[in-house]
């Protein structure tokens, strides 16, 4: 199985400011992404972070207001991006690793929960 | 039509009691998953199933790929089950998951 730090696990934040959030496997993973979880709806996938390259946006969401850095094979952040009210959501992040663990388990993190005032 | 219904909602029961949670899907999957989220916001996973049916101490999942369902039971229920059980879905080779909307379980004393 695999451990997932993320950080931080809740923040209260300005509306036009930004926030990184940080998630950290205790082994190397193919797969990570990076959910939205807004009040009393399900999990959305925002995008897929790619080792060394750019990330795979999903429809509805942008580079520019989810920036996504993955350095490495255990280490992945999200930035929201001038926030806004509607921006107040669980942020989850997630690794799955075919060749490694049992099938396509997935592993998440504790979730982030952001409150934009 | 969301891809991944889940029945109920909400839940509550007493203690003690048998659970059942149920989920219909509508797209070709190559697993399903059952995770567990609770009021801080963390996913725990419980099961991925292919096929058949699997067992984790009071815990039961089963699926059939024929129906597109699948369905979660926990026995002798207990209060710290309470949480947000979602159904997810896995298809194709991107490893993507559609998730459920999750059904809401308070275990009573």
């Amino acid at each position: 199985s695999a451990v997932i730090s993320q950080k931080p696990s809740r923040d209260i934040c300005q509306r036009g400011t930004s926030l990184t959030i940080q998630c950290q496997v205790d082994s190397q993973v193919t797969m990570m992404f990076w959910y939205r979880q807004q009040p009393g709806q399900s999990l959305t996938l925002i995008a897929t972070a790619n080792q060394g390259s750019e990330a795979t946006y999903e429809s509805g969401f942008v580079i520019d207001k989810f920036p996504i850095s993955r350095p490495n094979l255990t280490f992945s952040t999200l930035t929201v991006s001038n926030m806004s009210p509607e921006d107040s959501s669980i942020y989850l992040c997630s690794a799955s690793d075919p060749g490694v663990f049992r099938n396509t388990e997935a592993f998440f993190g504790q979730g982030t929960r952001l409150t934009v005032v | 039509k969301n891809e991944v219904e889940q029945s109920p909602q909400n839940l509550t029961a007493q203690e003690g009691e048998f659970i059942t949670i149920n989920c219909s899907y509508s797209v070709g999957i190559s697993a399903l998953h059952w995770l567990q989220q609770h009021p801080g916001g963390g996913i725990v996973s419980l099961f991925m199933l292919s096929s058949g049916k699997k067992k984790h101490g009071r815990l039961i999942a089963t699926i059939n790929i024929q129906e597109k369902h699948s369905s979660l039971h926990i026995t002798a229920s207990h209060p710290r089950d309470s949480a947000v059980y979602i159904c997810a879905v896995e298809g194709g080779a991107t490893n993507k998951l559609i998730f459920g909307t999750g059904t809401l379980l308070a275990v009573q004393p």
